[in-house]
């Protein structure tokens, strides 16, 4: 079943931080984070591999909370170049590495 | 390291033509190989994937077929495209760890 993003788009100033949401009605065996830039192909930040577990990439990092059955990504002092459409993908079991992927956040960042 | 590539970049091709996108991937071995296909403004479609030569598992049935006749080849194909067939088509590997996509091929289908 396919994981649900929120918000579906967000626009802000650059320097505003933001906050991106990935849940699913089943249990979550691991998350990845993809950036896509319009017309190109998507591009891997960060996967979570376990509850609890955060990590981050410069100012953009991640949470997994596996109780919960959440991912959340955050973007801390937007820079322009963060703009694009932000996609999670849950993978289908513990060493199932095919994911089902949200239907993306898209993001713009405004000077 | 390991690279990527797709080819070609963009394609615009007559209502049932056949079509032939490749995907090769350099610097790994054993890669497990996928075909996405993004509709313009959605998100990804998964169409085929690959654990090894010869095997290859259809996620969406559809006039589409995939092979893999050498480790680190994978291609995608049809023998009559449909006007439903344009979009953004993906190649992507990974062995453990994140997705690597290709820069993607553009279909249109006219």
């Amino acid at each position: 079943q396919q994981p649900v993003q929120s918000p579906q788009a967000v626009i802000l100033r650059e320097g505003e931080d933001a906050v991106i949401n990935c849940s699913s009605s089943k249990a979550l065996y691991s998350v990845h984070w993809y950036r896509q830039k319009h017309g190109e192909a998507p591009v891997f930040l960060m996967i979570l591999l376990k509850g609890g577990e955060q990590k981050g990439h410069e100012k953009i990092s991640a949470s997994f909370n596996e109780k919960k059955q959440q991912s959340s990504l955050y973007l801390t002092a937007s820079q322009l170049s963060y703009s694009g459409t932000y996609f999670c993908g849950t993978a289908k079991g513990y060493s199932n590495y095919q994911l089902i992927w949200g239907a993306g956040t898209k993001l713009i960042i405004k000077p | 390291s390991q690279t990527i590539h797709q080819w070609p970049a963009t394609l615009v091709q007559p209502v049932g033509s056949p079509l032939s996108l490749e995907c090769t991937v350099e610097g790994t071995s054993n890669p497990n190989l996928y075909w996405y296909r993004q509709a313009a403004g959605r998100g990804l479609q998964l169409l085929f994937y690959s654990v090894g030569i010869g095997q290859i598992s259809s996620e969406v049935p559809q006039n589409l077929s995939a092979s893999r006749p050498q480790d680190r080849q994978f291609i995608l194909s049809s023998k009559k495209l449909l006007l439903s067939d344009s979009g953004f088509y993906l190649c992507a590997w990974h062995r453990g760890g994140g997705y690597t996509f290709g820069s993607g091929t553009r279909l249109t289908v006219v």
